[in-house]
């Protein structure tokens, strides 16, 4: 099976500050992988598909990038809301598998 | 708008059964799969199956074949998922979420959880 990396675990910014996430697949996932923002006591919610697609209503501060093995979401400015953990995921036939998550916090 | 709405929270004792549930909507549950998703306290996300609600077509991860039963009813457009057996690693909040077509590789929408206690 696929496994997926994230790194890092944690990231410390302010807000206003640039963002950069990692997602590293175990062997190609082409451009299949997709991106979860999740808050505290909320569900996850789709911000990425198709590695590069913003999901309905996603913020335009939201882009992703990569294929093959390696995949990048950027948070172009950071908003006191997008603190939170950050998941990327990938499908393959009929096995879903995540990432360990990346967690945004507050410097 | 597809909503996903999960039934409330439960404690059950080890060893009892215990039936969630997920509604939707008539046109999510004709045309869409229903996936499985457990968050174990202060962890990841992990994908446990899914199923098709037109002819319960249903897909388990091997770490959950055998341990839980997907199931639907398309009459109340609900999806359920299953325990005859709970133990204490099975607390957890567990998400229903909408694969809108089989060869789709993302899941959106999600429902809003349902938090499972397992204690003695």
């Amino acid at each position: 099976d696929i496994v997926l990396t994230q790194s890092p675990a944690t990231l410390s910014l302010s807000p206003g500050d640039r963002a950069t996430l990692s997602c590293r697949a175990s062997q190609s996932v082409s451009n299949y992988l997709a991106w979860y923002q999740q808050k505290p006591g909320q569900a996850p919610r789709l911000l990425i598909y198709d590695a590069s697609n913003r999901a309905t209503g996603i913020p335009a501060r939201f882009s992703g990038s990569g294929s093959g093995t390696d995949f990048t979401l950027t948070i172009s400015s950071l908003e006191p809301e997008d603190f939170a953990v950050y998941y990327c995921q990938q499908r393959g036939n009929w096995i879903f598998t995540f990432g360990p998550g990346t967690k945004v916090d507050i410097k | 708008e597809v909503q996903l709405v999960q039934s409330g929270a439960e404690v059950k004792k080890p060893g009892e059964s215990l039936k969630i549930s997920c509604r939707g909507s008539e046109h999510t549950f004709s045309n869409n799969w229903i996936a499985w998703v457990r968050q174990m306290p202060g962890k990841g996300l992990e994908w446990m199956g899914i199923i098709y609600p037109g002819d319960s077509d249903t897909r388990y991860s091997p770490s959950f074949q055998g341990l839980v039963t997907m199931s639907v009813d398309m009459s109340i457009s609900t999806a359920y998922l299953q325990w005859s057996g709970l133990k204490a690693s099975d607390t957890a909040i567990y998400y229903c979420a909408r694969l809108e077509y089989d060869w789709t590789t993302w899941l959106d929408p999600w429902g809003q959880g349902t938090l499972v206690t397992v204690s003695s």
